[in-house]
């Protein structure tokens, strides 16, 4: 089973700062990959950002990068240069996979305030 | 825009009742996902179907089913329904299972 844990309910950051999300998750999958999602207040999920757990370099996504630290369990989302639009809650998620079976498992989100 | 079309946006029902929410993935994705949303639950997995067949399963209530059909669209079928069952429902879909999920914009279901 895996589990993903965001420990910050709610983060606020001034406006062109940079702020980390914090994402550690627990898997027993020897291959996995981790993702992260915005959810804006209309709803949707949008994809953001993903790292595979054998990738050597931490992803990277315009203003989005993923410090990922295989041996501490983490999977932080760094949004550098904030801007009012992120404003959202943002959700880690990992992905297991057994052959054709594949689901992911979310945390319970961070909600994101950028202020001017 | 994901790609991924889900109808109804918003779905208002009475307890007991049954619902169907349809999802079209993104053109050319085999792999479907249907995933609840609530504020007690949080983001849960319900289903999985790559190429019309199920493939795998979460913490799907009995009273809810759901198919993949030969044109690569996917129901889901709410029955019996409860106030509990009130959430956000969305669909999501890959090209084929190790790919990332995009998601659709979600059915909003009410049960009154």
């Amino acid at each position: 089973a895996q589990k993903i844990t965001q420990t910050q309910p709610g983060m606020f950051v001034q406006e062109k700062e940079a702020v980390t999300l914090d994402c550690t998750y627990d898997t027993s999958d020897p291959s996995y990959g981790l993702f992260w999602y915005k959810q804006p207040s209309s709803g949707e999920m949008i994809f953001l950002i993903y790292q595979g757990s054998y990738d050597q370099q931490n992803a990277t996504e315009g203003r989005y990068s993923l410090n990922f630290q295989k041996a501490r369990k983490s999977a932080n989302l760094v949004i550098s240069a904030s801007q009012l639009g992120d404003s959202a809650m943002y959700f880690c998620a990992s992905r297991s996979i057994t052959g054709t079976a594949s689901k992911l498992t979310f945390g319970t989100g961070t909600r994101l305030q950028v202020t001017l | 825009d994901s790609g991924v079309t889900q109808t109804p946006k918003h779905l208002i029902t009475a307890t007991g009742q049954r619902v169907t929410l349809r999802c079209s993935p993104r053109s050319g994705d085999l792999s479907v996902y249907w995933y609840q949303q609530s504020l007690d639950q949080g983001l849960q997995f319900l289903i999985q179907y790559y190429n019309g067949e199920e493939r795998a399963k979460g913490n799907i209530l009995e009273r809810f089913s759901a198919q993949q059909f030969p044109d690569l669209h996917s129901e889901l079928n709410l029955s019996s329904l409860e106030l509990g069952d009130s959430a956000l429902y969305f669909c999501a879909s890959s090209p084929s299972p190790q790919e990332t999920q995009y998601f659709g914009p979600g059915t909003r279901l009410l049960v009154l």
